[in-house]
């Protein structure tokens, strides 16, 4: 079944705590990106990657570190999270590198930093 | 800059209603792509429709219908006869064709259909 996993799906961690939440794709697709959803915000870009080891920044990088060594995996790392890094993460990928492709979601990861 | 506005943060119909909802967007782009997603409260994310900037052809799939505008920048969305089952928040996507892969949404609006 083509699809986007992550994990963890659920969370719970103290400030200063460095996590990893991965995410992983089996469509082979060359695009993937890591958004934020918050009340009243929708969702945010966080990084994206074009290919491998090429990935840049989206709108609120900040506090957020990726990176793509393999075509299917695309982990994003908080080195210290904060509170405000509480919220919904969505990983997603789509295939080839124009915009015009439909993005296919992972099932999301909801964070609480305490 | 990009910028996609969904105005209604909140909209309530009982079943059979038709009901549409807004999506404005500002690019300086003249290729760009449009996207509307759907998040059921199960939680993920579904793609619903594309639509390219040069296709400004209205599409129906069923009961739902999307009317593009460059005029009014606009791409809005229409559930006819809505159902229970169309309760979920719906999300707005542009993304341009150059400078860079970004994409943004807009900040959603939660459907809810009474019985």
């Amino acid at each position: 079944e083509a699809q986007v996993t992550q994990n963890p799906r659920y969370l719970i961690t103290v400030t200063g705590k460095k996590l990893t939440v991965t995410c992983s794709q089996n469509m082979n697709h060359e695009y993937m990106s890591w958004y934020r959803q918050d009340p009243g915000l929708g969702l945010r870009q966080i990084y994206y990657s074009m290919n491998v080891e090429v990935t840049d920044k989206g709108d609120v990088p900040e506090g957020y570190k990726v990176s793509r060594k393999e075509k299917r995996n695309f982990p994003l790392i908080l080195e210290s999270p904060s509170p405000n890094q509480t919220s919904l993460y969505f990983c997603a990928s789509r295939f080839g590198t124009g915009s015009y492709n439909e993005q296919f979601f992972g099932p999301g990861t909801r964070l609480t930093v305490l | 800059a990009q910028k996609v506005t969904q105005a209604q943060t909140e909209i309530s119909v009982v079943e059979k209603e038709d009901v549409t909802l807004d999506c404005v967007y500002e690019t300086r782009d003249t290729t760009y792509y449009l996207f509307w997603y759907k998040q059921p409260p199960s939680g993920e994310l579904v793609f619903l429709i594309r639509r390219n900037s040069f296709d400004e052809q209205n599409e129906i799939s069923g009961r739902y219908s999307w009317n593009f505008q460059k005029s009014t920048s606009s791409f809005n969305f229409t559930i006819t006869a809505s159902q229970v089952v169309d309760s979920a928040v719906y999300f707005c996507a542009l993304s341009e064709a150059a400078g860079g892969f970004k994409t943004i949404f807009g900040a959603g609006t939660r459907l809810f259909v009474k019985a």
